[in-house]
């Protein structure tokens, strides 16, 4: 079975503080993800990466940022924790099928974040 | 850029009734995939189903079926004779060729089957 493990289930930091999310995946995945969900709004595409060192930005990705160092551990970086940043951060892995294949995402349970 | 909408915010139907969710996109790439996910209360998405823009064929997986039409833009998700199991959120999401794998997902309908 494919996982994907988020260091944590809940975290509760102040504001300001550097708050590191990890994830590991061991499928040998490629891409990996960071998503972040809030009601109303879905799931919306912080970084994601297609190769270990590479990155790119996706659609909100303003107050974080990415490691990939390994292929397998892609960490989401809040460079300094604001309120507005509290929310539920989802990670997620899938292959490259190689010309874009449509390849299924497989997610971790997610990190429930609460900034204070 | 790619859109997804999912009308439905929140449905509620009694347990056995058939419920349909419903998920319209915007793309202007010609080649793309649609894809279904269910969130149980656990959080973590389950994949459901793959569509690739050239296979317009229904799909039916025991109770689930799915309805793909490409003149409307849908891909609507029908749970036959629900279960209390079937409550959660369910995320309809579109990628598209050359997207690097990057999903864009709906808002989600949280569905609730009363017992």
């Amino acid at each position: 079975d494919v996982k994907v493990t988020q260091s944590s289930r809940y975290l509760v930091k102040r504001t300001g503080e550097k708050v590191f999310l990890e994830c590991v995946q061991d499928m040998d995945h490629e891409n990996m993800f960071w998503y972040r969900q809030d009601p109303g709004l879905g799931l919306r595409l912080i970084y994601f990466s297609y190769d270990v060192k590479m990155k790119e930005k996706g659609d909100i990705p303003e107050g974080y940022s990415v490691s990939r160092e390994k292929k397998e551990r892609f960490s989401l970086i809040l460079e300094s924790a604001s309120t507005n940043q509290t929310s539920m951060y989802l990670c997620a892995s899938s292959p490259n099928p190689g010309q874009g294949a449509g390849a299924e995402a497989f997610f971790g349970q997610g990190t429930r974040l609460t900034v204070v | 850029a790619q859109k997804v909408t999912q009308a439905q915010t929140e449905i509620s139907v009694v347990e056995k009734e058939d419920v349909t969710l419903d998920c319209v996109y915007e793309t202007r790439d010609t080649t793309y995939y649609l894809f279904w996910y269910k969130q149980p209360p656990s959080g973590e998405l389950v994949f459901l189903i793959r569509r690739n823009s050239f296979d317009e064929q229904n799909e039916i997986s025991g109770r689930y079926s799915w309805n793909f039409q490409k003149s409307t833009s849908s891909f609507n998700f029908t749970i036959t004779a629900s279960q209390v199991v079937d409550s959660a959120v369910y995320f309809c999401a579109l990628s598209v060729h050359f997207g690097n794998e990057k999903l864009t997902f709906g808002t989600g309908t949280r569905l609730t089957i009363i017992p």
